[in-house]
């Protein structure tokens, strides 16, 4: 079936390392985006995309890093973890412009000792 | 500086009622508002869109109104059932441009 789907779904790693959170989409929406999910904070955008190699920060960029070779694929690197970034990650993707609505994936629960 | 308020302390509500949540924003003027469901451990799911010129919208059980004056979107489901529990968003266009969350409510409908 068409959707979203995130990689891996849970994901236990130390301060420090490097993780890269993986997300494709197969509808071929033009935008795509990352937030993260905590408690007191709800979701909060990390980064999106409005094309294949067009990038742009969100609110919480920061300790991020993203890419976008292809339109089907959004991954997300933490390039050196830190406890403050345990979280819930949701990828998210939509067909015209940044808003209605957006389609989620289920979510990557990362956890950083 | 903005914000989007949601009722963060769970409702709880006998199955049959009707569920109102509430959505206040300050410092917005957007041109919607969504609703998302989120269920546990899985991504929202959007359920309904209003415009600012609309004041109402229904799909199925639910009602969603929009008052720009009050600046608040009540979310109603009628005839509610356990499988409608659920934590429930409203999000809108902030002045950046960027879909912006409020930070959900619980609703818990009891048989």
């Amino acid at each position: 079936d068409a959707g979203i789907t995130q990689s891996p779904r849970y994901k236990i790693t130390e301060t420090g390392r490097q993780v890269t959170l993986m997300c494709h989409q197969t509808w071929s929406h033009s935008y795509m985006f990352w937030y993260r999910q905590d408690l007191g904070h709800g979701l909060r955008l990390i980064y999106y995309s409005a094309a294949a190699d067009i990038t742009d920060k969100g609110e919480v960029p920061d300790g991020y890093v993203v890419s976008r070779s292809k339109t089907e694929n959004f991954p997300l690197t933490l390039e050196s973890a830190t406890r403050s970034q345990t979280s819930v990650y949701f990828c998210a993707s939509s067909q015209t412009n940044q808003s209605p609505p957006q389609h989620f994936g289920d979510g990557t629960r990362l956890s950083i000792l | 500086s903005q914000k989007i308020e949601q009722n963060s302390e769970a409702l709880n509500i006998q199955e049959g009622k009707t569920a109102t949540l509430t959505c206040n924003y300050t410092n917005y003027s957007p041109a919607y508002l969504q609703w998302y469901r989120q269920d546990p451990g899985r991504g929202p799911v959007f359920l309904l869109l209003i415009r600012e010129n609309e004041k109402e919208k229904r799909k199925e059980r639910l009602k969603v109104t929009f008052d720009t004056t009050l600046k608040q979107s009540l979310f109603h489901i009628t005839a509610s059932q356990p499988a409608d529990s659920a934590t429930y968003l409203c999000a809108l266009v902030g002045n950046t441009g960027k879909l912006i969350f409020g930070q959900g409510t619980t609703l818990q409908v009891k048989p």
